[in-house]
């Protein structure tokens, strides 16, 4: 069964890079048909889609957080990562990574089936 | 980007209460829309996918409905486990989106 498991620091100074990392196991992450997210959810608030890989390299980012977001994946050690640089305080949140599939036939796609498999969440807080 | 606009925001309804729930998105998005349930401190679970496909091993009383930009999902008899708070998603296209979340408590 597949699972995942979210790792890094829990603190992060203001101005510096928060780095996570989704650990995958029971399953390979270079799937053709998977794609492989990050969320996140501020204290008391609502969700916020952060970006999303494919194994092949393919990224899609949140134009709200996209110059200082880097999200890629490591078929290697089958892990996929996250990267926010120049965080604030605003960047504190819970961080969740997340697997969705894409369905496709005869060349087209059509429609993904949601995200189906989440890791447990990682808390991260900024501040000095 | 796609505006999703949930309602209620909340709604207190008691056990056994048909519960409805619906998003509404700023331009179509066929029916690529998904609906999650999160409890506290806990991570989203997966209901409803392609606006109305039921998510393997979800109850039989939630359902998904709707297509363009008009969606609902529907609780048909309310059970304890049941209360949480509930989104959508679509991902129609990128920036995937998220409606703003509606909470379901005890009347």
């Amino acid at each position: 069964q597949l699972q995942l498991q979210e790792s890094g620091p829990g603190l992060v100074k203001p101005s510096e890079t928060l780095s996570l990392t989704c650990i995958v196991s029971g399953g390979s992450i270079s799937s053709k048909s998977y794609y492989w997210v990050w969320i996140r959810q501020p204290p008391g608030k609502g969700l916020e889609w952060i970006g999303t890989v494919h194994y092949s390299g393919i990224t899609y980012y949140n134009p709200s957080l996209k110059s200082r977001i880097t999200v890629s994946a490591d078929t290697s050690k089958n892990q996929f990562s996250l990267k926010v640089s120049s965080v604030t305080a605003a960047d504190t949140a819970v961080y969740y990574c997340a697997r969705t599939e894409l369905y496709c036939s005869g060349g087209s796609c059509y429609y993904y089936y949601g995200m189906d498999v989440w890791g447990q969440g990682t808390t991260v807080t900024v501040s000095s | 980007a796609i505006q999703m606009t949930q309602s209620p925001s909340s709604l207190s309804a008691s056990l056994g209460d048909r519960v409805t729930i619906t998003c509404r998105a700023s331009q179509g998005i066929r029916n690529d829309l998904s609906w999650y349930q999160q409890k506290p401190g806990k991570a989203p679970k997966l209901l409803i996918y392609a606006a109305s496909s039921l998510q393997s091993g979800v109850p039989s009383r939630f359902s998904g409905s709707g297509s363009g930009t008009d969606f609902t999902l529907t609780i048909s008899s309310l059970q304890p486990e049941d209360f949480a708070t509930y989104y959508c998603l679509q991902d129609y296209n990128y920036p995937w989106t998220f409606g703003q979340g509606t909470k379901v408590d005890i009347k």
